[in-house]
């Protein structure tokens, strides 16, 4: 059974930095496609961005509201995804998914890991 | 960016009835769409992807259709379970992703 498991959220003021962690178990992670979605409270879904495996080239995309202040990557040896988050904003408040990355359909999800940036 | 919309916003059925979700995309795409669910406090599930296969493990009264810009999400005789919101996402080779806001089914 795939698990994948958020952590590092919390409560930053707005210019701070956070990073969230994504451990995997159950899933070949050095080959899956990896990504991040976030939701307001009470909201719709937003993409965040994607990494492909290093065997696919490792890119790396992100939305355009996060794109030059957040960072996605990856640790294989530690079946692990990040997603470094810097200049944060009031409007980056959100549960953060990590997810994988199926050709586009994300067909396992965390949690869910809850960012608040409030001063 | 491919912007999602979904028609109804929200509705209002009763168990065994039909359901049916539509999803529009702003322009024409080649790859997928994915339709998931989601119950208040937890994560989305995908349903349905590449516009009409079913996941694994889902039932069988979920089924999609459509091709285009024009989708469908089928519930064939709602069950209790399947009170929830169901948003449809755009995977075309155009990022972003998109999702659409999302449909609310619940009970008459």
């Amino acid at each position: 059974e795939v698990q994948l498991v958020e952590s590092g959220g919390g409560l930053v003021k707005p210019g701070g930095s956070l990073r969230l962690s994504c451990a995997s178990s159950g899933l070949s992670f050095t080959s899956a496609w990896m990504g991040w979605v976030r939701q307001i409270p009470g909201k719709g879904l937003e993409w965040v961005g994607r990494i492909k495996s290093k065997t696919d080239g490792g890119k790396i995309d992100y939305a355009a509201p996060v794109k030059g202040r957040v960072t996605i990557s990856r640790d294989d040896s530690k079946d692990t995804l990040y997603l470094q988050m810097d200049s944060l904003k009031t409007e980056d408040t959100a549960v953060y998914y990590c997810t994988t990355d199926r050709y586009g359909a994300l067909d396992h999800w965390g949690q869910g890991a809850l960012v608040t940036v409030s001063s | 960016d491919i912007q999602m919309t979904q028609s109804p916003s929200s509705l209002s059925a009763s168990i065994g009835d039909r359901v049916t979700i539509t999803c529009r995309a702003s322009h024409v795409f080649i790859t997928t769409l994915n339709w998931y669910q989601q119950k208040p406090g937890k994560a989305p599930k995908l349903l349905i992807y590449a516009a009409s296969s079913l996941q694994t493990g889902v039932p069988s009264r979920f089924s999609g259709s459509g091709s285009g810009t024009d989708y469908t999400l089928t519930i064939s005789s709602l069950q209790p379970e399947d009170f929830a919101t169901y948003y449809c996402q755009q995977s075309s080779d155009i990022l972003p992703f998109t999702f659409g806001p999302g449909t609310t089914v619940d009970i008459k």
